[in-house]
């Protein structure tokens, strides 16, 4: 089955300063690689997501690369602002196949 | 307009008891899913529903048991709580099997056994 591992489980940065997370899978096959969003006592929401036929995806201050060879994919958000301080989780699935998540990485932008 | 509902929000039982927390998506979507989210926030598949049929069960202990009357709803029943379930448990929905579109969550249930 799919294996998802996330890095780093926790980042703290400066606001204004940018952030990376990175993932990377086991399964060649996965096609789909969301990013959910999850702020404390909140649910996960899907905050961009990008397909395998893409390389690279923005939304604003937010951007998601994907590197299909080396089976890696990473969320990139620029300019932090305290309101981006959450736990952000990366998946990936294929087909019918349940997503598989990673472990969530807690992002703490300081004033 | 909640699109996927679950009740209730906070259960707080003992250890021992039968408990259920409930399901309802508006979203016409096929495919329905429970988490588990222990207290160091991994997401953990429980079960995914397709039109009412279990498509997956990731070796949850048969003390859970999802019951979905029809596609738009997903109820868990967990029998003999134990202290080890205390988590927040999480319905998703997708249009369709698989994972090839987004998952919508609900808010979430956090359930605490004493």
């Amino acid at each position: 089955g799919e294996n998802v591992e996330q890095h780093p489980s926790t980042l703290s940065v400066q606001e204004g300063d940018s952030a990376v997370i990175k993932c990377t899978y086991s399964d060649s096959a996965s096609n789909y690689f969301p990013w959910y969003k999850q702020e404390l006592g909140k649910r996960p929401q899907l905050i961009i997501d990008i397909r395998s036929n893409v390389g690279e995806k923005k939304d604003q201050r937010i951007a998601v690369t994907l590197n299909k060879t080396a089976k890696h994919f990473s969320l990139h958000i620029t300019e932090t602002q305290p309101e981006d301080s959450a736990v952000y989780f990366c998946a990936a699935s294929r087909g019918s196949y349940i997503p598989t998540f990673g472990r969530g990485t807690s992002l703490i932008v300081h004033p | 307009d909640t699109a996927v509902s679950q009740t209730p929000k906070y259960l707080v039982t003992q250890m021992g008891n039968d408990k259920s927390i409930k399901c309802e998506q508006n979203l016409g979507h096929d495919t329905m899913y429970w988490y588990k989210q222990d207290s160091k926030k991994f997401l953990k598949i429980m079960f995914s529903y397709n039109n009412k049929e279990l498509i997956i069960n990731e070796t949850v202990p048969n003390r859970f048991s999802p019951k979905s009357p029809d596609k738009a709803h997903l109820n868990l029943h967990i029998n003999s709580l134990e202290l080890g379930d205390s988590a927040v448990y999480f319905c998703a929905s997708s249009p369709q099997a698989g994972g090839i579109t987004e998952a919508f969550f609900g808010q979430g249930t956090r359930l605490t056994v004493v």
